[in-house]
């Protein structure tokens, strides 16, 4: 069965350093998410991206966020000048983008540790 | 927010049915009930999802009253690896790229 995939599963960096996340979407799938949660909160939403844009983003996912999909297989993420308070799990998801139903798959996530 | 409330924590022997519920009395008409779970810190996994029947599947069925105003996850017969937090999430879908608002869930317990 078809899976989200990230890299890397664990990434540790300084405070101030860029990182990028990486995921793989399901590989017929057209919306693609991230999403993060810090140790013992909820899953938060951060963006949404479909045709090469994004469509729909948190008021978490601010300047020093961005998304791209560089190739036909990868999404990335990447946070410019790492903060303490980007210490998270993120996950990815993606969807096939069908009207009325759409469900979205998640990946496994990588933890991001700021230090 | 979350536009659902669920209990805190459950717990359930191993082998019996886990019964899940969640309340969304202000739902709309167009608005879909997802039901994912987490297991420890992995990612939310799908479950099943529905808008008015009851739905099934191989993990579990949904139960939703004639007024969509609550539903039921059920886990016909439940493992220890079924202990995870399960969300109820409410959903407007007319388009694809709905973000999911997750709440703190049900943190399910299965006991041997």
């Amino acid at each position: 069965e078809p899976e989200v995939t990230q890299t890397p599963s664990h990434q540790v960096t300084q405070m101030g350093q860029e990182v990028i996340l990486r995921c793989v979407p399901i590989s017929n799938h057209l919306y693609f998410y991230w999403y993060r949660q810090i140790l013992g909160q909820k899953v938060e939403f951060l963006v949404s991206f479909y045709n090469n844009e994004i469509s729909e983003k948190s008021e978490i996912f601010d300047d020093q966020f961005s998304v791209e999909r560089p190739d036909g297989s990868n999404f990335t993420l990447k946070i410019r000048s790492t903060k303490l308070e980007d210490s998270a799990m993120y996950f990815c998801a993606s969807s096939k983008a069908l009207a009325y139903t759409d469900t979205q798959y998640f990946g496994p996530g990588t933890r991001l540790t700021v230090l | 927010d979350a536009k659902t409330t669920q209990p805190p924590s459950m717990d359930c022997a191993e082998g019996r049915a886990a019964n899940l519920p969640c309340n969304h009395s202000t739902i709309s008409g167009n608005e879909y009930v997802y039901w994912y779970r987490q297991i420890h810190s992995q990612g939310p996994q799908y479950i099943i999802h529905g808008l008015k029947n009851n739905e099934t599947n191989e993990m579990a069925s949904l139960i939703i009253t004639e007024d969509r105003k609550s539903s039921t996850l059920i886990l016909p017969h439940a493992t220890l690896r079924d202990t995870a937090v399960y969300y109820c999430i409410v959903r407007f879908t007319l388009s694809g790229n709905t973000p999911l608002v997750f709440g703190k869930g049900t943190r399910l317990s299965v006991i041997a």
